[in-house]
This record gives structure tokens, C-alpha cells and sequence, in this order.
């Protein structure tokens, strides 16, 4: 099976300033088609889980600009350009490889200094 | 809109079953696959298993096979999933999603189905 391992496991930021959260894959997510089956999932406090960015770096429909999703093979990054309040939560990302047998990363905390 | 309204929170005895279900509207039913993924307390998000909305195909994560089963009733445009054999550690938040674009990409979730599971 393939094992997501994300860090930090959590990350303290000041408004306005920017984060990072890398995501590592024991296994390319490359697939043969050219996408990166490697999706962003941000878990508010109290709320299910919301998609953010999928196949590595396309924004779901209504995600701010401020997030970005980057990276290919077994090595990926959120990151959020300018942090903002609503932007708390746990973050997740996942490998979705076809056929789909979805794994979850550990997930990383974000908090509001 | 898509929606996806689970039933509502259940407390099981080890060793029981239980039985969720997820009621879809906004969308053709057949068109996506039902996803089901749970997350226990303090843990990640894990994966139990999909079911096609239109043949009923469905795939099992290996952690669960054996004790999962996706159904689906097109007619009522809902998806169920059940879990047998019940331990505490099964205890845990229950939710059903959809997919869309991507297969394995889940766009649209349920509310969540919270299971206690304890004597």
C-alpha cells in the first residue's frame, strides 16, 4: 500500500504571512497520462473534510487563489500565499491513483498565531 | 446542488453491526461513484471503499474487506454502508462523499455519521 507522510504535523501563522506543507508518497503518483493523482483536502474545525487542490495543482472550483498545489512523482507542496483566519483546520493530502484506493496523509495542523 | 445527507449518529455494542446510509440529490445518481471514508479519534482519514452508482461494481480498502459491504439502492438515489463485527476501536465519524472530474478525487461529502461503538 502506499503510505502519504506529511510535515510538520502542525504549523503556527501569523496572519498575512505565508505556509508550506510538503507531502511525500512511498510511491510515484505519476501516472502514465501525465497527471499527478495527488489531491489537498482541508478539514475545518467541526466540518468534513472540503477538497482544496487536486491531480497535484488544480484548484477545486471556489478555493482562493492563495492556495497553490505544486510537485510530481513522490514529492508535493501546499501553500498558502497569505494566511487568513478561515484558513484553520487540519490539512490532508491523499493519493488517488486509478484504480482508486485512496490513502490519507497524517495530516498537518494549522493554527492563528 | 449536489448533496449528500447521511442518517443520523448510532451507539453499537462490540461485535454488532451497523448500517449508514448516504441520500443523494442534485445529480444523476448512476453517473459517480459513492465513496466512504472514516476518521476515528485523533486519527487520519481512512479509506473503507467506493461503490458505482450505476453497475454497483465496488472495491474494498484491504484493512476492511471482510467486514465492509457497499450497497446502493438507485432508486432511491442512496448508498449504504455497512460494518459488522463491531469493536471499540471502530468507533469514529462515518462519512460518505462523491466523486467527480477525477475518480478517486472527492468533491462533494456527506455531513458524517457519528458511531460509538462501546458495552
Amino acid at each position: 500500500d502506499i503510505v502519504m507522510t506529511q510535515s510538520p504535523l502542525s504549523l503556527a501563522v501569523t496572519p498575512g504571512e505565508p505556509a508550506s506543507i510538503s507531502c511525500r508518497s512511498s510511491q510515484s503518483l505519476l501516472h502514465s497520462n501525465g497527471y499527478n493523482y495527488l489531491d489537498w483536502y482541508l478539514q475545518k474545525p467541526g466540518q468534513s473534510p472540503q477538497l482544496l487542490i487536486y491531480l497535484g495543482s488544480i484548484r477545486a472550483s471556489g478555493v482562493p487563489d492563495r492556495f497553490s498545489g505544486s510537485g510530481t512523482g513522490t514529492d508535493f507542496t501546499l501553500k498558502i500565499s497569505r494566511v487568513e483566519a478561515e484558513d484553520v483546520g487540519v490539512y490532508y493530502c491523499t493519493q488517488a491513483l486509478p484504480p482508486p484506493g485512496l490513502t490519507f496523509g497524517g495530516g498537518t495542523k494549522v493554527e492563528i498565531k | 446542488q449536489v448533496q449528500l445527507v447521511q442518517s443520523g449518529a448510532e451507539i453499537k455494542k462490540p461485535g454488532a453491526s451497523m448500517k449508514v446510509s448516504c441520500k443523494a440529490s442534485g445529480y444523476t445518481f448512476t453517473s459517480y461513484a459513492i465513496y466512504w471514508v472514516r476518521q476515528a479519534p485523533g486519527q487520519r482519514l481512512e479509506w473503507l471503499g467506493w461503490i458505482n452508482g450505476d453497475k454497483g461494481d465496488t472495491k474494498y480498502s484491504r484493512d476492511f474487506q471482510g467486514r465492509v459491504t457497499l450497497t446502493r439502492d438507485t432508486s432511491a438515489s442512496t448508498a449504504f454502508m455497512e460494518l459488522t463485527n463491531l469493536r471499540s476501536d471502530d468507533t469514529a465519524i462515518y462519512y460518505c462523499a462523491r466523486n467527480s472530474i477525477t475518480e478517486g478525487t472527492l468533491f462533494y461529502w456527506g455531513q458524517g455519521t457519528a458511531v460509538t461503538v462501546s458495552s
